[in-house]
């Protein structure tokens, strides 16, 4: 199994839509979450850590359930800009960052 | 946010060759940088991680005298590419990591474009 898992996607979503991702890790240690985004041939850009209460920030939900480790994405109210890929990182106690493979995401007119 | 400078961006040379590859933290002191190298429509695949002034970690299955990591200060981090060859066309990218606590995060270069003829 490997540590951290995504759905390649592409999801395929009308503007204005609510889409939401998941992001599952193996290492029931992990201490640390977070969503990138990176755009294609771009470097990964930080969208949001993700805390254990759950975080928001403006149309962009992130949740943490540790007792079946996964996390999520939920972005509503989708916009063509927010075609990207999602990238989900999860690090332990020693800081060695694990990437997902990434979750494609496409908004469409 | 946080500003990671990354030089050259994009680079092509002759199989055989070295390429040196310089990623700097602009504003904040990084203790921690880490070096990845990410093939076209795949995830970031972490190659090592570097700690100012002691030698870098290297993920297993990369090549610790080919791809050689000198973090010499808490703002610079350098990957040098040796012999080149054309398998190692890749986009390199290095992070840094900001802060000491579990919760810090890691802020990313934009990335240096190999091609090896």
């Amino acid at each position: 199994r490997k540590e951290v898992e995504q759905d390649p996607g592409p999801f395929n979503v009308p503007e204005g839509a609510t889409v939401a991702f998941n992001c599952t890790y193996s290492n029931s240690a992990s201490q640390s979450f977070f969503w990138y985004r990176q755009d294609c041939r771009k470097e990964p850009k930080l969208l949001m850590s993700v805390y254990s209460s759950g975080n928001e920030d403006g149309r962009f939900t992130a949740q943490l359930n540790r007792a079946s480790q996964y996390i999520s994405l939920l972005i509503r109210d989708s916009k063509l800009s927010d075609s990207a890929t999602y990238l989900c990182v999860v690090t332990g106690g020693s800081y060695i960052p694990t990437f997902g493979r990434g979750t494609s995401l496409i908004v469409h007119p | 946010g946080a500003v990671v400078s990354q030089h050259p961006s994009r680079v092509i040379c002759k199989s055989g060759t070295s390429v040196k590859i310089e990623c700097r933290s602009l504003d904040f002191q990084a203790t921690t940088m880490f070096w990845y190298r990410q093939f076209p429509k795949q995830s970031l695949m972490l190659m090592a991680t570097s700690n100012e002034g002691s030698k870098a970690t290297y993920e297993q299955g990369v090549e610790k005298d080919k791809f050689l990591i000198n973090h010499a200060s808490l703002t610079l981090s350098t990957l040098t590419v040796t012999s080149a060859h054309p398998e190692d066309s890749s986009f390199y990218i290095c992070s840094a990591r900001k802060g000491t606590g579990k919760t810090d995060t890691q802020y990313f270069g934009p990335g240096t474009r190999l091609t090896v003829l």
